[in-house]
């Protein structure tokens, strides 16, 4: 059974650094891309980035370019997400998800959510 | 600039039929789409794929209620046998070289 387990909710205060995690089981997690992708209350669904844990290869989306750091670390089929220094604005609920690649590029499985809240 | 453009809500009555659109930006009428089901406090869920042609593939264990249909740079999603459990917002997603999208969303009302 493909799964995509995520790290706990945290509670942070701004400028604070926090890393997430997703770890994937039930497949091979070197072969999908994994996504990141926030939600912030009561808002849509945004893409932030994705990695390819197979070769380390990063994209993201312009909007979080800079702002935040996708790694994956394949002995232990978890990727990560993180902040160098939170904001208020950060605060949100985060879902990693995975995709094949090619022309199978839709995220057909999706971790159950990280919620992150940024206040001091 | 590939754009995805989603009407923010839809209703219908309990066992009928609702019908919802996506619709991509000039230039990318050929594209896949993937729709997916956020029901109230919970996560994402994938549903299907959609191809230009139609043709698609359901995520595992969704219903047969679940249709998709394109035409153009419409992609369609079809509830049939509308249940309670099917109120919930409905995103639509592509991508592009390096890029995904999701469209705003809209949400389903069962009456």
């Amino acid at each position: 059974e493909v799964q995509l387990v995520q790290s706990g909710a945290e509670v942070k205060k701004p400028g604070e650094s926090l890393k997430i995690s997703c770890k994937g089981s039930g497949y091979s997690f070197t072969s999908y891309w994994i996504g990141w992708v926030r939600q912030m209350p009561g808002k849509g669904l945004e893409w932030m980035g994705i990695i390819y844990p197979g070769d380390s290869d990063t994209r993201y989306s312009p909007s979080f370019q800079g702002q935040v750091t996708i790694s994956a670390d394949k002995s232990i089929s978890t990727a990560y997400l993180q902040w160098s220094s939170l904001k208020a604005s950060d605060t949100a609920m985060y879902y990693c998800a995975r995709h094949l690649g090619g022309l199978e590029r839709h995220f057909d499985y999706w971790g159950q959510g990280t919620l992150v809240t940024v206040s001091s | 600039q590939l754009v995805l453009t989603q009407s923010p809500s839809a209703s219908a009555s309990l066992g009928a039929s609702v019908k919802l659109t996506c619709t991509l930006s000039s230039g990318h009428s050929s594209y896949a789409i993937a729709w997916h089901q956020q029901q109230p406090e919970k996560g994402p869920r994938y549903l299907m794929k959609l191809n230009s042609d139609g043709s698609h593939s359901k995520g595992d264990g969704i219903p047969d209620r679940f249709s998709g249909s394109s035409s153009g740079a419409e992609r369609y999603l079809t509830i049939s046998s509308l249940q309670s459990e099917d109120e919930a917002d409905y995103y639509c997603q592509t991508w592009g070289t390096g890029i995904h999208v999701f469209g705003t969303g809209t949400k389903v009302t069962v009456l």
